[in-house]
């Protein structure tokens, strides 16, 4: 099992560009959720899903966009990247949220993107 | 608004030299607390889970507690090999709060 993977795992991009980051897992998980790591700040929830063809808003979602048209894929998109969107991407997926045994999250190694 | 607070930010130890971290949580409904150990340049690896007041859970070296406002992590006689940063993180509802972490670096 390769668990939960991210492409790319490095991108600099220019103000403005756009992008799209790939997550996917091989673990048949519901839930699935993308992060952002900046220091000293801890990793912050961008958007997250409980299920094929559903997203939900996190903490910062604010300049992003997702979709999960498949169970195991879930993709990050930045329409017009900013500086500020300068950080280290995480991805993960858990079995559930809450309220049983298996609800840590499996997380993936990371994208670290750059914004000029 | 839910917070997790880490403190030390960062510690040093010698190899051998026990020591905890903490981790102090506000939050409405505490469903659960996550321990997460984060090598430089990967991703957070789930240690361990604490779900009610006076839990506790080892694995090896660590041993994670749990009290209606606060956590710690003991590391019994660290090896260097236990150098990482240490994530808390709280479940609340359905999503995961987390600490900006402690910084553990253990010197042979």
């Amino acid at each position: 099992n390769a668990g939960v993977t991210q492409t790319p795992k490095f991108r600099v991009l220019k103000t403005g560009q756009s992008m799209t980051l790939l997550c996917a897992q091989d673990m048949n998980h519901e839930y699935m959720y993308w992060y952002r790591q900046d220091p000293g700040m801890g990793l912050r929830l961008i958007h997250y899903s409980v299920g094929e063809g559903t997203t939900a808003k996190g903490e910062v979602p604010d300049g992003y966009n997702v979709s999960r048209l498949k169970k195991q894929n879930f993709l990050l998109g930045l329409e017009s990247a900013a500086p500020s969107q300068t950080s280290v991407y995480f991805c993960a997926s858990s079995y559930s949220i809450w309220g049983s045994s298996y609800n840590e999250q499996f997380f993936g190694p990371g994208t670290r993107l750059t914004v000029l | 608004e839910d917070q997790v607070t880490q403190s030390p930010e960062a510690l040093r130890l010698q190899e051998g030299e026990s020591s905890s971290l903490n981790c102090s949580y506000t939050v409405s409904g505490l469903r659960g607390l996550f321990w997460y150990r984060q090598d430089p340049g990967k991703g957070p690896e789930f240690l361990f889970t604490l779900y009610s007041a006076g839990e506790e859970k080892e694995k090896e070296r660590l041993k994670a507690t749990l009290t209606k406002k606060e956590s710690f992590l003991h590391i019994t006689a660290p090896k260097p090999e236990d150098s990482a940063t240490y994530l808390c993180a709280v479940l609340n509802g359905n999503k995961l709060v987390f600490g900006a972490g402690t910084i553990l670096r253990v010197k042979s």
